[in-house]
């Protein structure tokens, strides 16, 4: 168990749809990361937040955003949900931003989107 | 920018035999390698890490370390075990700019060990 929790853990929805996918990082952990892996793209960085503020933003669509909020927990955002939206997301955790610390993530969350 | 090349996989491999996966990168500074390591219906999991060049990181089993100088970053078991069968990533961190950092992954390579 890395202490990362996400949930939903598995989530199925309908192509138009939003849905919001929560983490909670690491107790005492600032930095929070969002991936995303997917068969074809492997895994891909989306974001990261580091006690609330935008840190670092990689490949994210525009329809996805996400946010850090004062207890540090994290939600993604996915808006206007295509077929190949479908993969699993990672949440991650660092204590800080130094390339040095380990990222820990979460189980993931998958996302199905029919 | 940073990048991760890995071996592709599968690996297929009978137990106790020797493991190496090939890892090289391309980046810019001195940045921190990794492995993960992904086991089925699993999240990723960090198996071992090397922060500077020579540094040798290790973890049940496996090693690696980190070359500087071939831009490498292998990853290393005597003898695997049934229970290793999974997917492993190498991947590496520097910081960008003054912001954030983060993990750029290899493709992952899949390894399959029989009994």
């Amino acid at each position: 168990d890395s202490g990362v929790t996400q949930t939903p853990k598995h989530l199925i929805t309908a192509t138009g749809q939003r849905v919001t996918l929560r983490c909670s990082p690491r107790s005492g952990d600032l930095s929070v990361y969002w991936y995303q892996q997917s068969l074809d793209q492997g895994l891909q960085f989306l974001i990261q937040y580091y006690n609330g503020e935008e840190r670092a933003k990689g490949n994210i669509l525009e329809r996805f955003s996400a946010q850090q909020f004062p207890d540090l927990h994290s939600e993604l955002n996915l808006s206007s949900l295509e077929l190949g939206d479908s993969a699993l997301y990672f949440c991650a955790s660092s204590v800080d931003r130094g390339p040095g610390n380990t990222i820990y993530f979460g189980e993931g969350s998958w996302l199905t989107v029919v | 920018g940073n990048s991760v090349t890995q071996m592709e996989g599968p690996v297929t491999l009978s137990e106790e035999a020797f493991l190496t996966i090939n890892c090289t990168y391309t980046a810019t500074g001195y940045p921190s390698l990794f492995w993960y390591v992904q086991y089925p219906g699993e999240g990723l999991q960090l198996l071992l890490k090397a922060t500077k060049a020579d540094d040798k990181g290790s973890n049940k089993g496996f090693e690696a370390t980190y070359r500087k100088e071939t831009t490498s970053f292998h990853l290393e078991k005597g003898s695997v075990q049934v229970s290793d069968s999974a997917v492993y990533f190498c991947a590496l961190t520097s910081i960008k700019g003054n912001a954030g950092n983060m993990l750029t992954f290899g493709g992952g390579t899949r390894l399959m060990v029989k009994p």
